[in-house]
């Protein structure tokens, strides 16, 4: 167990549709980053937060945003929903901003666009 | 972000140490190199990082060229358990909050034969 909470585990939904998956990072962890992972992508990075601010970019479509609350959770929210966005959406975090060191994943969210 | 390159798969028996490679000959001076792993329906899990000399921890062993261009994970005694896709990062440790992601590549796929 990493610590690091998503919800929900599994989404299924239809073509122009919008849902939000939540992050719950662990316990002092001030950064949080969202990936995508599909089975002909691999493991796209999206968008990093830390400490409630926008650090990084990725891969991110105009029709997905992303924020961090206060309390540090994060959620990822999704819009006008194609077939090509089904995929396992992974939240990390970490305690700092930058240098090395891990980044602890959760077990994923994945979503199935119909 | 410099680049690495992994054989896509590579086979194991159980309780039989595994060497998994890794080249990146344009690594940089600050480049740490880092391991993560994936199991199957899971999120990435840390293994391990190291820059220049030779790492081990309770999962694993780093074992990193003197001219840094390639590395070694070592698995000393591979388990069911450790099938998974492993992933070699470089991740520059002075490029500040923007480089703090991990940016994978397609991973070896460790297939252990009981």
């Amino acid at each position: 167990d990493s610590g690091v909470t998503q919800t929900p585990k599994h989404l299924i939904t239809a073509t122009g549709q919008r849902v939000t998956l939540r992050c719950s990072p662990r316990s002092g962890d001030l950064s949080v980053y969202w990936y995508q992972q599909s089975l002909d992508q691999g493991l796209q990075f999206l968008i990093q937060y830390y400490n409630g601010e926008e650090r990084a970019k990725g891969n991110i479509l105009e029709r997905f945003s992303a924020q961090q609350f206060p309390d540090l959770h994060s959620e990822l929210n999704l819009s006008s929903l194609e077939l090509g966005d089904s995929a396992l959406y992974f939240c990390a975090s970490s305690p700092r901003q930058g240098g090395v060191g891990e980044l602890f994943f959760g077990e994923g969210s994945r979503l199935t666009v119909l | 972000d410099a680049k690495t390159t992994q054989p896509n798969s590579m086979e194991s028996n159980e309780e039989e140490p595994v060497h998994l490679p890794c080249n990146h000959s344009t690594i940089s001076g600050t480049d740490y190199i880092h391991w993560y792993r994936q199991l199957p329906s899971q999120g990435p899990e840390y293994v391990i990082h190291g820059l220049t000399s030779n790492v081990n921890n309770r999962m694993a062993s780093l074992a990193i060229a003197e001219d840094r261009k390639s590395s070694t994970l070592i698995l000393h005694r591979a388990t069911l358990r450790d099938a998974a896709v492993y992933y070699c990062i470089l991740r520059d440790l002075n490029s500040g909050g923007s480089n703090y992601k991990l940016t994978f590549g397609k991973g070896t796929l460790l297939t252990v034969n009981p």
